[in-house]
């Protein structure tokens, strides 16, 4: 079936300093994509809507200076935190819908910003 | 926004035993609707969905009901297994759009 890739898996960085987070849809095209954040023992909250070739479209609250989202091909997102913080810490999860129209998910992302 | 310091509702069955997990939606313009299983640490895994133009579907070992006019959602899963323990999410989606997911439910079985 299909699989998003999502790397790296667990990433610590010190605050202050900016994180890259990769989602790839390994075998299927996906013009959109979406990040998630997880927080412990909580649901999955939509961040953005990432668009290929074009903005992201993000959910509101969530800052876009802090996390930059870029679409640049169909089989590419990336999600940069910047200037993280401690309450950036979370789980990043992104998603994309592959040809059978199923919302497919990546692994996810442990951060831990020290 | 997000919710703060919530715990997640945890149902906890007998192996072999039937489970269901119920969920709420608000959104009467969705069409589509997925259960997700997630274990620790992992991303969401599809179990089953449903388009809104039908009120049951069956897999293996499970099954998702829907109902409409009351908004709810709920996921049978058949002869409960070990392997089954995670935290289960239903979610729905309006035409398209990106998921919106529920609140979630911890399934702990037991032997």
């Amino acid at each position: 079936g299909a699989v998003v890739s999502q790397h790296p898996s667990w990433v610590i960085c010190k605050s202050g300093t900016s994180v890259k987070i990769e989602c790839r849809s390994l075998d299927f095209q996906a013009t959109t994509m979406f990040w998630y954040r997880q927080f412990p023992k909580q649901s999955l909250m939509l961040m953005a809507t990432s668009n290929e070739g074009s903005k992201a479209t993000y959910e509101q609250g969530v800052e876009k200076d802090k996390f930059l989202i870029n679409h640049a091909s169909l089989t590419l997102s990336t999600l940069t935190v910047t200037s993280a913080h401690p309450e950036d810490s979370s789980f990043y999860i992104c998603s994309a819908r592959d040809p059978g129209r199923r919302y497919t998910f990546g692994s996810g992302t442990r951060l831990t910003v020290v | 926004g997000e919710s703060v310091g919530l715990h997640l509702p945890t149902l906890s069955v007998q192996e072999g035993d039937n489970s269901i997990i119920n969920c709420a939606y608000s959104n009467s313009a969705s069409d589509y609707f997925i259960w997700y299983k997630q274990e620790s640490g992992k991303g969401p895994q599809f179990i089953i969905d449903i388009r809104s133009n039908m009120d049951k579907r069956q897999g293996q070992r499970v099954t998702v009901l829907l109902n409409k006019t009351v908004k709810h959602l709920s996921l049978q899963i058949a002869a409960t297994q070990p392997g089954d323990s995670a935290v289960y999410f239903c979610a729905e989606s309006p035409s398209g759009y990106a998921l919106n997911f529920g609140k979630g439910t911890s399934l702990l079985v037991t032997p």
